[in-house]
């Protein structure tokens, strides 16, 4: 699976658009970009994935350069209950399902 | 619709001891993942299931972990002996067979070995 790199930490205030990041510069063809974030001590949550296109759901956008070597997760109007771990994950859509987590990004929501 | 549960949420347990944790998937999902994170770590993947087979158990750190589905149904993670390193929050996931590879996580076991 391809290698990810996210900032450590960022602060975002509270009912503005949280932008994170994620560099994955030795993605392939066939690997989509999955996000998922872990709420203090809770099981990571899915948030939303993609291959080349834009996606949005009703948790966040995620947008994907053309050459698809980095991404950006948006959350549109950050809450205090956003503040998470946020981890960028790169794999290969196949029933493999194996998950590399990073380090993430500590993102703090601020009133 | 009830989402991956696990049980214990907490385990104490002492050196040398035998402790199993039980992962019980989102009904109807044939692949059942488990991953655990020691202190300071990432989270790292251990093993895979497609219902009872293990598909992938890269992860695994040493033969004092055995994990098994019978049935293709719950899962348990048996760890016998259990050392001090293996203290770390053990999480499980579950995806459905064909989907884009979703994967649905429990809330973990919190298990300290003193």
């Amino acid at each position: 699976d391809a290698k990810t790199t996210q900032p450590t930490s960022m602060d975002c205030a509270e009912g503005r658009a949280a932008n994170l990041p994620c560099n994955h510069s030795t993605i392939s063809g066939n690997e989509y970009v999955y996000w998922y974030r872990q709420i203090h001590s809770q099981g990571p949550q899915y948030i939303i994935h993609g291959l080349k296109n834009n996606e949005t759901n009703e948790m966040a956008s995620l947008i994907i350069t053309e050459d698809r070597k980095s991404s950006t997760l948006i959350l549109p109007h950050a809450t205090l209950r956003d503040t998470a771990v946020y981890y960028c994950i790169v794999r290969g859509n196949t029933n493999a399902g194996k998950s590399t987590f990073g380090d993430g990004t500590t993102l703090t929501v601020k009133p | 619709e009830a989402g991956v549960t696990q049980f214990p949420s907490h385990s104490v347990i002492e050196k040398g001891q035998t402790v199993t944790l039980r992962c019980d998937p989102i009904s109807g999902h044939d692949n059942l993942y488990w991953y655990r994170r020691v202190m300071g770590k990432e989270i790292k993947f251990l093993l895979h299931f497609v219902k009872e087979s293990k598909q992938d158990e890269s992860g695994m750190p040493n033969n004092r972990f055995l994990a098994e589905r019978t049935g293709g149904t719950y899962s348990t993670l048996k760890v016998q002996p259990a050392e001090l390193e293996d203290s770390g929050v053990y999480f499980c996931a579950s995806s459905q067979l064909d989907t884009t590879g979703e994967q649905y996580f429990g809330p973990g076991t919190r298990l300290t070995v003193t």
